[in-house]
């Protein structure tokens, strides 16, 4: 069974660009999480989608962040316009009941110059 | 959601059996206790979930007393493999709230 994906592994962009960040769940995972770690800090929960729905938005950082799951399959977290203060370590997660245990991907590097 | 507090560094050696032990003093009813482990440049892993007295599976055990008030990761005979970030949260599982942070982990070093 393939795990959570994510991609790219690592990003470099410069202050004001756009970036994409794609997360593809395990196969017949409804819930999908998204998280991070900016520099020096804890990993924070960003979002979690049940199927294509957002179920619970409450850490996104601003309106600069946008996620999607358009089908429910996978999903898209776009940054636009980043700023330095967004470079850190962004992770997928995803678990196919609410109450299971959460299955995470490698993440995805982001700096921003 | 409850606040954990973790030792943030523990050292051990080949063999030994490690115990790690979280505080979360503000604990809800609804809540369960969650363990995951994560080595450098990798997402975290489940290890282990319990909500009250002992939980054990092929990895590790989960001790947590009466007042659920604090919980206790236990690791036998750790092997260098078992060098990673340790974390322990706190949540409702059932309602799919997880908790919002993952608090500062245990880095567990273990020396050959």
């Amino acid at each position: 069974e393939a795990g959570v994906t994510q991609f790219p592994s690592h990003s470099v962009i410069e202050k004001g660009q756009t970036v994409t960040l794609r997360c593809d769940p395990i196969s017949g995972h409804d819930n999908l999480y998204w998280y991070r770690r900016v520099m020096g800090k804890e990993i924070k929960f960003l979002l979690h989608f049940v199927k294509e729905s957002k179920q619970d938005e409450s850490g996104m950082p601003n309106n600069r962040f946008l996620a999607e799951r358009t089908g429910g399959t996978y999903s898209t977290l776009k940054v636009q316009p980043a700023e330095l203060e967004d470079s850190g370590v962004y992770f997928c997660a995803s678990s196919r009941d609410r109450g299971e245990k959460l299955f995470f991907g490698s993440g995805t590097q982001l700096s921003v110059l | 959601l409850a606040k954990t507090t973790q030792p943030i560094s523990m050292d051990s050696y080949e063999g030994q059996e490690v115990n790690i032990t979280c505080s979360h003093n503000n604990i809800a009813t609804n809540d369960y206790i969650t363990w995951y482990q994560q080595f450098p440049s990798q997402g975290p892993r489940f290890i282990i979930q319990g909500y009250k007295t002992k939980v054990t599976n092929e990895v590790a055990s989960l001790f947590i007393p009466a007042d659920r008030k604090s919980s206790t990761l236990s690791l036998p005979r750790v092997s260098l493999s078992d060098t990673a970030v340790y974390y322990c949260l706190v949540g409702d599982s059932r309602t799919g709230r997880r908790a919002l942070t993952f608090g500062s982990g245990t880095r567990l070093q273990v020396q050959p």
